[in-house]
């Protein structure tokens, strides 16, 4: 199996930009997490999704961010548009119901705002 | 609400000696357990998990952890420690959903 996988896995761009990350998650698994890492904050929750709804958001920073799942095998977290303390590693997830929670985790995307 | 704290923001350790991280929690219920490791540059790693049974817990690299109901603790333990297992590491409880509520982390320095 290959694993949790992002795309890309550095991002660049400048302050306004709309960015896209990606995310497949590992086949079988139904449920998927997006995180944030960042030294100040941490690891950070942003959304997660089961069977491809959304069950909580609660941890989405502001409108400009948005995630969806529109199948099984892929997820996108956008933000519109980007400003510089959005800049962080951004970490896809995925478990699978039994696992009693055990996730398993993508490499991430290095978000750099400038 | 589930909660875990890791109170040390950095272990140091010589190579060789053995190593703690510490972990205390807070749940309603039983609790799942889970202790993971990041490497620089890279994505969390599951080391090992407690979910009923055996209080010690072993996993990945030789780790292991203890639960202990009645401290409220998920120790991360190592008899000998290796300069390879430096990293980050982050305690973490079950909540509904296959959700995972993580501490801030643990650095964790192995000397030569």
């Amino acid at each position: 199996d290959a694993g949790v996988i992002q795309s890309p896995r550095h991002e660049v761009t400048e302050m306004g930009q709309e960015v896209t990350l990606r995310c497949k998650p590992i086949s079988g698994h139904d449920y998927l997490f997006w995180y944030r890492q960042t030294m100040m904050r941490g690891l950070e929750l942003l959304i997660y999704f089961n069977n491809n709804v959304p069950i909580d958001d609660s941890g989405m920073p502001e409108d400009r961010f948005s995630a969806k799942m529109p199948n099984a095998s892929f997820s996108t977290l956008k933000i519109q548009p980007s400003e510089p303390r959005d800049s962080a590693v951004y970490f896809c997830a995925s478990s699978s119901t039994g696992r009693h929670g055990e996730q398993f985790f993508g490499p991430g995307t290095r978000l750099t705002v400038l | 609400a589930q909660s875990v704290a890791q109170p040390e923001d950095q272990v140091n350790v010589a190579e060789g000696n053995p190593l703690t991280v510490k972990c205390t929690y807070s749940v309603s219920g039983n609790p799942y357990l889970f202790w993971y490791v990041q490497y620089p540059n890279r994505g969390l790693q599951f080391l090992l998990k407690y979910i009923t049974g055996d209080n010690l817990v072993k996993g990945s690299y030789g780790f292991e952890a203890e639960f202990n109901k009645s401290q409220t603790s998920f120790h991360l333990k190592k008899p000998s420690a290796l300069v390879s297992d430096s990293a980050l590491y982050f305690c973490a409880v079950g909540e509904y959903g296959n959700k995972l509520v993580f501490g801030a982390g643990t650095i964790l320095r192995v000397k030569s």
